[in-house]
């Protein structure tokens, strides 16, 4: 069975700051793709960031990066400079080209302190 | 392009009513899904499409029904409404080559008295 696992509901970061929001997952799936997306209040979701699971280097856009480790199957997320515009829901999800199935975590909401 | 686009935005209805949830995308995009968000649950997949005339069942299907006429539509029919379905519904749409990425639309609030 495919699954994601976000276990931190709720996370905290001073602004400026860095923070690194967890998930994993499970896979029977040779070939698949992660994905961070964010949710602000308007509830958009907004892709933040995507790796796929064939590439060892680590995704990286701009200020968010993620630390992808294939074996341990943990696909982190970490956040630089934290802004205020980062508080947000995120969620993390995983697509399997043999399934069709994208599957999503249940979400850590970010809050940023000023 | 207008992306992903929804109807209506905003829903109420009385227990045992139908409706349908609309979705179009204007990407040509092949692979299309609906998800329903409740609060501590995430995003759940409901049904999903690989192209016109091809739908597949999610997670989280019974109550709900699809079909997918054209590329571009993907409505959602709820048949019988319960409080249950009281949820915020996405649809996504994405292209099935390399990329993945799944575009969203705005969301539909639903509630089921």
């Amino acid at each position: 069975a495919q699954t994601v696992t976000q276990s931190q509901p709720e996370m905290s970061v001073q602004e400026a700051e860095t923070v690194t929001l967890s998930c994993t997952y499970d896979t029977s799936e040779s070939d698949y793709y992660l994905f961070w997306y964010k949710q602000p209040p308007s509830r958009q979701m907004i892709l933040v960031i995507r790796q796929e699971a064939y590439k060892q280097q680590n995704a990286t856009e701009n200020r968010f990066s993620v630390n992808f480790q294939k074996a341990a199957k943990s696909f982190s997320l970490k956040i630089s400079d934290s802004q205020l515009g980062d508080a947000a829901m995120y969620f993390c999800a995983s697509y399997t080209s043999g399934t069709y199935k994208y599957i999503f975590g249940t979400g850590t909401r970010l809050k940023v302190l000023a | 392009n207008a992306g992903v686009t929804q109807t209506p935005k905003f829903q109420v209805l009385k227990t045992g009513q139908s409706m349908t949830l609309q979705c179009a995308q204007d990407m040509n995009h092949e692979y299309m899904s609906w998800y329903r968000q409740d609060p501590g649950m995430g995003l759940r997949l409901i049904h999903y499409s690989v192209g016109a005339g091809i739908t597949d069942q999610g997670e989280v299907p019974n109550g709900y029904n699809v079909s997918r006429s054209t590329t571009e539509d993907f409505p959602l029919r709820l048949l019988s409404a319960a409080p249950s379905q009281t949820s915020v519904y996405f649809c996504a749409s994405s292209l099935t080559g390399i990329i993945y990425e799944q575009y969203f639309g705005p969301g539909t609030r639903l509630t089921v008295t």
